[in-house]
Order: C-alpha cells, then structure tokens, then sequence
C-alpha cells in the first residue's frame, strides 16, 4: 500500500459525458501527478500539481482539466468523453516538486468510455 | 535516440536464472533516471531513482547501472523467484516531467 488512494476504482460512462476522478496523495506530499495507461501505449503523463499550483503540463486534452486543493487532494476532470478516452488512470504523489524524487502511486480509477 | 526505450518488450526467465534489461534514453541534457516495478493488478512501485554516471544501485537481488553519456541503463535481477513476474518500467526525467518507455514484460516460469 502506497499510502496514494484513489476514487472511484472503476467508472464506465456514455461518450459525451463528464466524469471526476480523485486522489488523495500520502500524508507529507505536496506533489500529484496524474498520468493515463491506454492499451498499446506507455505511462503517459497528464498534468502535475505542487502545493496547489500546476506545475508541468504533458499531452493532456484540453477536455481534461485538473486541480489541487488546499488539503492537498486532487481532482482530474474529463469531460465530453470519447471511446478512446477509456484507460486506467492514475495519481501519483511525491515529498518535493522536483522529478528526481520517487513517486509513490495509487491503485488507479479504471474508466471504461461506452 | 529521441524518446525512452526498453528492451526487450517481453522475456520468459526459468526461475533460479539471472536475466538483464535495457533502458536506452536520450544522453543530452540528462537530469535522472528511475526504474518502476508493475505488477499485474497492482500500480508502478519505485525501485530505484539514478542520478549519477556510473551510477550503480542495488536493492536485494535487484540492481541497475546508469551510463549517462552513451545513454543506457541496465537492470540486473539475480536468481529470478516468481514474485519478480511483473513489467519493469523505465523513466527520464525531461522538463519537469518523466517519459516512460513501454516497459519489458518480465515472465518467471517454474
């Protein structure tokens, strides 16, 4: 156990809908990351909060959208859902901003798009 | 080299083997690397953050060497046991972000 959780574990939606996905980093942290795992394709990385602030932007859609509140927890917005919008995402949470740190992540939300 | 590759994508080890994979990467520019352990079901656990040239790191039968200016790493595991089934995931850090190569499928078998 990481100590990262994530809500829901598994969500399916109808294209064209709008779902949240939430993280709760480990205690400490100030850094979420967010990255997707489509089929055939790598770790990708979405978007990465420090202490609040959007700190790195990867290929993330700009369907989706992100944000890190004052407790520290951290949601990702997907709306107008496409069918290849289904992967599994996951939060990730690290002690600093800085990438040389090891980032501990969570079990992931498994979205299925219908 | 452009992006972070693994190689290779896939390998079946008899268990009690020893068996090595790579991890090439871009050598321009070079901040960190880290290699992740997946197991199926489960989510990325960090195995090792390396820095340095030369690096060498090692966590029980697990160890990983770093050539930052020919732009590889190499993960080493020492008498595979099952519980080390899992893809190994590989990650260089490039603009405030890690790019991950597609993993190397890693298959115990008895």
């Amino acid at each position: 156990d990481s100590g990262v959780t994530q809500t829901p574990k598994h969500l399916i939606t109808a294209t064209g809908q709008r779902v949240t996905l939430r993280c709760s980093p480990r205690s400490g942290d100030l850094s979420v990351y967010w990255y997707q795992q489509s089929l055939d394709q790598g770790l990708q990385f979405l978007i990465q909060y420090y202490n609040g602030e959007e700190r790195a932007k990867g290929n993330i859609l700009e369907r989706f959208s992100a944000q890190q509140f004052p407790d520290l927890h951290s949601e990702l917005n997907l709306s107008s859902l496409e069918l290849g919008d289904s992967a599994l995402y996951f939060c990730a949470s690290s002690t600093s901003g800085g990438t040389e740190y090891e980032q501990y992540f969570g079990p992931g939300t498994r979205l299925t798009v219908t | 080299i452009l992006n972070v590759e693994q190689s290779p994508q896939s390998l079946h080890v008899q268990e009690g083997d020893s068996t090595n994979f790579t991890c090439s990467f871009p050598s321009s520019n070079f901040y960190a690397l880290h290699w992740y352990r997946w197991e199926t079901a489960k989510s990325p656990e960090a195995l090792f953050v390396m820095t340095l040239n030369g690096d060498e790191k090692k966590k029980g039968r697990i160890s990983a060497t770093l050539n930052t200016k020919e732009g590889y790493s190499y993960l080493y595991i020492k008498g595979s046991q099952p519980e080390d089934s899992a893809t190994y995931l590989c990650g260089q850090n490039r603009d405030d972000k890690i790019i991950f190569g597609k993993g190397t499928r890693l298959h115990i078998l008895p």
